[in-house]
């Protein structure tokens, strides 16, 4: 069975500051993990995704991901925030037999301060 | 390109009514799934489906049902409402969910009073 740990529910950054959102994940098979953002009012889209082809993942508007197999960990990363990043993000995981449903996260809400 | 619909955006249900949220998809995918949302609670899955004429439970079940007659549509009906079910809904559906993830609908904000 998976489980994915968002440590966590709330994180405050300066705008231009690193973003940092930590996501690991446990899995006794070869996992499949993803990154969600979910704006205020809005459904879930996806961010980004891994899927074994790279350990570095790049998703929209400048996040990105790195799976690290020694960590169990699939860290998101944004060199510098932007007001419009603020929202909330989920990490999830599947497992590459072919799992019927995603286990998510409880989330992580950025806000991101002038 | 209209990926998930939902139907209604928003509702207002009184104690012991009924009512069905609709989702509907047209990308021909086989996996769709029903989430509840609560503040600070992440997602709970309440029901799923990997195909057409297939339902399985999730986490959160009780006073909820679901059908699947076709590929496209996997309503969710609540049966007796209660205060305990005020929160947003999505409904979701993949084509594979461990390669592809889900593409989510926008959600139905039910309020119970």
């Amino acid at each position: 069975a998976q489980s994915v740990t968002q440590l966590g529910s709330h994180v405050s950054v300066s705008e231009g500051a690193l973003v940092l959102l930590r996501c690991n994940y446990s899995s006794s098979v070869p996992p499949y993990l993803f990154w969600y953002v979910q704006y205020p009012n809005q459904g879930l889209q996806l961010l980004l995704k891994y899927t074994s082809a790279a350990t570095l993942v790049k998703g929209i508007n400048g996040f990105e991901a790195e799976f690290k197999k020694s960590e169990t960990s699939f860290h998101l990363t944004k060199p510098s925030a932007h007001m419009s990043d603020a929202a909330e993000y989920f990490c999830a995981v599947s497992d590459q037999g072919g799992s019927e449903k995603l286990v998510f996260g409880k989330g992580m809400k950025l806000t991101v301060n002038p | 390109n209209a990926g998930v619909t939902q139907t209604p955006k928003f509702r207002i249900l009184k104690i012991g009514q009924s009512m069905t949220l609709q989702c509907a998809q047209d990308m021909n995918h086989n996996y769709m799934y029903w989430y509840r949302q609560d503040p600070g609670m992440g997602l709970k899955l309440i029901y799923y489906s990997v195909g057409a004429g297939i339902t399985d439970k999730g986490e959160v079940p009780n006073g909820y049902n679901v059908s699947r007659s076709t590929t496209e549509d996997f309503p969710l009906r609540l049966e007796l409402a209660a205060p305990s079910q005020t929160s947003v809904y999505f409904c979701a559906s993949s084509p594979s969910p461990g390669r592809s993830g889900y593409t989510f609908g926008s959600g139905t904000r039910l309020t119970v009073v």
